[in-house]
């Protein structure tokens, strides 16, 4: 599997936008980017995925780089319940057999009033 | 709520013992994966089955083993258990097994080894 790189962790102020970047160099054509995040106590939530474009769902925004080797996730207005570790994951198109989803170690978002 | 169901949410129980987890995959979902969770670490992926056939594998213990059943539902057997295996179990589902198909997790399985 193509490997990401997150920044260990973040911080944000409650209601400003937050940008989770994520870089994936060795990203391949087939390549789905996704993002899940976990809130303490919690299994992993699914937030979005994209291919080549950018984006929306009612959760957040996916900015996908023209190259793809980086994307950023986008929260419009963090809120308190928005803190949690977030997961930028590659998944393939034609997967076979090796289908998993292997998740590294993610940012760790903390909000704050 | 996420769709996908995992019984029980706590179990606790001794070395040497087996348990057997279960879950219950989202409606209409055909793939089902399982995860551990330990304390300070992150997820690590043991075993994916896609309409009960087995599909993929990871670092899962010869101790442990799965199956998928017919009507979708899947559980996870843990024998001659371990204080090392003490962790979170998550099991996650999706509709297909390509790139384009996300996976929706349970609220896990909190395994406690005595």
């Amino acid at each position: 599997d193509a490997k990401t790189t997150q920044p260990n962790s973040m911080e944000s102020n409650e209601e400003e936008p937050v940008h989770l970047p994520c870089n994936h160099s060795t990203i391949s054509g087939t390549d789905y980017i996704h993002w899940y995040r976990q809130l303490p106590s919690q299994g992993p939530e699914y937030v979005i995925h994209g291919l080549t474009s950018n984006v929306n769902n009612r959760m957040a925004s996916l900015a996908i780089a023209e190259d793809r080797k980086s994307s950023t996730l986008i929260l419009h207005r963090a809120t308190l319940r928005d803190a949690a570790v977030y997961y930028c994951i590659l998944r393939a198109l034609l997967t076979g057999t090796a289908s998993k989803l292997t998740f590294g170690t993610g940012t760790r978002l903390q909000v704050t009033l | 709520d996420s769709g996908v169901t995992q019984t029980p949410k706590h179990l606790i129980t001794a070395t040497g013992q087996r348990v057997t987890l279960r879950c219950s995959p989202r409606s209409g979902d055909l793939s089902v994966y399982w995860y551990q969770q330990s304390l300070d670490q992150g997820l690590q992926f043991l075993i994916q089955y896609y309409n009960g056939e087995e599909r993929a594998k990871g670092n899962i213990l010869e101790r442990f083993s799965a199956q998928q059943f017919p009507d979708l539902h899947s559980e996870l057997n843990l024998s001659s258990l371990e204080l090392g295996d003490s962790a979170l179990y998550f099991c996650a589902s999706s509709e297909r097994i390509d790139g384009n198909s996300p996976l929706h997790f349970g609220n896990g399985t909190r395994l406690t080894v005595t």
